[in-house]
């Protein structure tokens, strides 16, 4: 079972920041937390990962709670083409069978004109 | 740079007959997967490898079979193919953790196998 909890859908205007909100309460101290997405019919896309500091890079922001219980996904500018459904990992850092990933249902999130 | 590239794009196989999928990376990883998606459901793993010569099960191994022959290729077999085995497949590759922070899946897009 997926270790984290995340709505099922979401909507966002364009050019608006997209927050996308993960639960992993059950965290382990080695788990880091993983964000994909996954445009209509195609593969899963890598976006970012963080353990507990803030990340950013040039798709989106990762924002990790101090007790790494929850973090939240930013995408600053949503377009269109962002529409995709949004996968919360967590996962150990290493590879193998403990590094695999276990996605849930993730977010579907719409971003409309 | 072709990353991970899936063949066939698209199947359609009668109940019995067999077949195998290839997914082939250029980026020289070590470890490769092979995952399911079914309508509505998140991704769920099916057999892995963390190098060549090596395979091991994921969470829904049974009717599937694997080799990594070489480094570059994962090859997915049925070998008597069911309806339940409809389904989309990813094939996906990553490097090995330095230790430090493990890199990300890439994965390909997809397999799209109809059983009949």
């Amino acid at each position: 079972d997926a270790k984290t909890t995340q709505p099922t859908s979401m909507d966002c205007a364009e050019g608006r920041a997209a927050n996308l909100p993960c639960n992993h309460s059950t965290i382990s101290g080695n788990e880091y937390v993983y964000w994909y997405r996954q445009i209509h019919s195609q593969g899963p896309q890598y976006i970012i990962h963080g353990l507990k500091n803030n990340e950013t890079n040039e798709m989106a922001s990762l924002i990790i709670t101090e007790d790494r219980k929850s973090s939240t996904l930013i995408l600053p500018h949503a377009t269109l083409r962002d529409t995709a459904v949004y996968y919360c990992i967590v996962r150990p850092n290493y590879g193998g069978s403990q590094g695999n990933l276990i996605f849930g249902k993730g977010t579907k999130l719409s971003v409309k004109p | 740079n072709a990353g991970v590239t899936q063949t066939p794009k698209f199947r359609v196989l009668k109940t019995g007959q067999s077949m195998t999928l290839l997914c082939a990376q250029d980026m020289n990883h070590e470890y490769m997967y092979w995952y399911r998606q079914d309508p509505g459901m998140g991704l769920r793993l099916i057999h892995y490898s963390v190098g060549e010569g090596t395979t091991a099960k994921g969470e829904v191994p049974d009717g599937y079979n694997v080799s990594r022959l070489k480094k570059q290729n994962f090859l997915l077999g049925l070998e008597s193919a069911a309806p339940s085995q409809t389904s989309v497949y990813f094939c996906a590759s990553n490097v090995i953790g330095s230790g430090v922070r493990n890199q990300p899946q890439h994965f390909g897009d997809g397999t799209r196998l109809s059983i009949l």
